[in-house]
């Protein structure tokens, strides 16, 4: 069964605006990984961040992960137009990855 | 390094066939996984290998065969194509497991008819 679950499921903003998305997970986990796909493409990893980290940081993207409430979140600020994709995240736990169905993000120019 | 790449981009297929989905990767990873993507699903865990001559099921397995005789080569074969497999498969690897950053390849759409 899937853990990870992104909330909103689909979002359309403006270029130069920021996009926050939400995964929720069911049991404890180890890390927490984020991935982008662009449409027909594969998956590309952007951010892992282990259960003992609570924010990180790479480039324009800004993850939080709290434990407590079993969630976590991604930040893109200054989205531009390359940024629309659906984006996943996948939760690590018990030897297992499991994945959200992901969270569509359009960037309008 | 051409990282993982998967052949076919596309197949069509008409129930009961069987084929093989090939994925490679040169990064000399252990472990190595397939994934169905259907809409609204996200990415559901089919077979896995943690290295040469292991393999494991995942959640979805039914219909699905893996072997793993080199480090590179991780194959998939559907033994009897059912319209419920339609889907796009995702081979991915990474150094040693699934705690890891995933490595995807490019994806192969497979229909069904």
């Amino acid at each position: 069964s899937q853990q990870g679950e992104e909330d909103p499921q689909a979002l359309s903003i403006q270029e130069g605006e920021n996009a926050t998305m939400n995964c929720s997970y069911k049991t404890s986990i180890n890390n927490l990984q984020w991935y982008r796909q662009n449409s027909g493409r594969g998956l590309v990893h952007l951010i892992l961040i282990r259960s003992n980290e609570r924010e990180k940081h790479s480039g324009r993207l800004r993850v939080t992960l709290d434990t407590s409430k079993k969630s976590s979140s991604l930040l893109i600020t200054a989205s531009r137009a390359a940024d629309t994709a659906s984006y996943f995240c996948a939760a690590y736990g018990n030897n297992r990855l499991a994945f959200g169905k992901g969270n569509q993000v359009v960037v309008i120019p | 390094n051409a990282g993982v790449t998967q052949t076919p981009k596309f197949q069509v297929l008409k129930t009961g066939q069987s084929m093989t989905l090939q994925c490679a990767q040169d990064m000399n990873h252990e472990y190595m996984s397939w994934y169905r993507q259907d809409p609204g699903m996200g990415l559901r865990l089919i077979h896995y290998s943690v290295g040469a001559g292991i393999t494991d099921q995942g959640e979805v397995p039914n219909g699905y065969n893996v072997s793993r005789s080199t480090t590179e080569d991780f194959p998939l074969r559907l033994l009897s194509a059912a319209p419920s497999q339609t889907s796009v498969y995702f081979c991915a690897s990474s150094a040693f497991g699934p705690q890891e950053t995933q490595y995807f390849g490019p994806g192969t759409r497979l229909l069904v008819l």
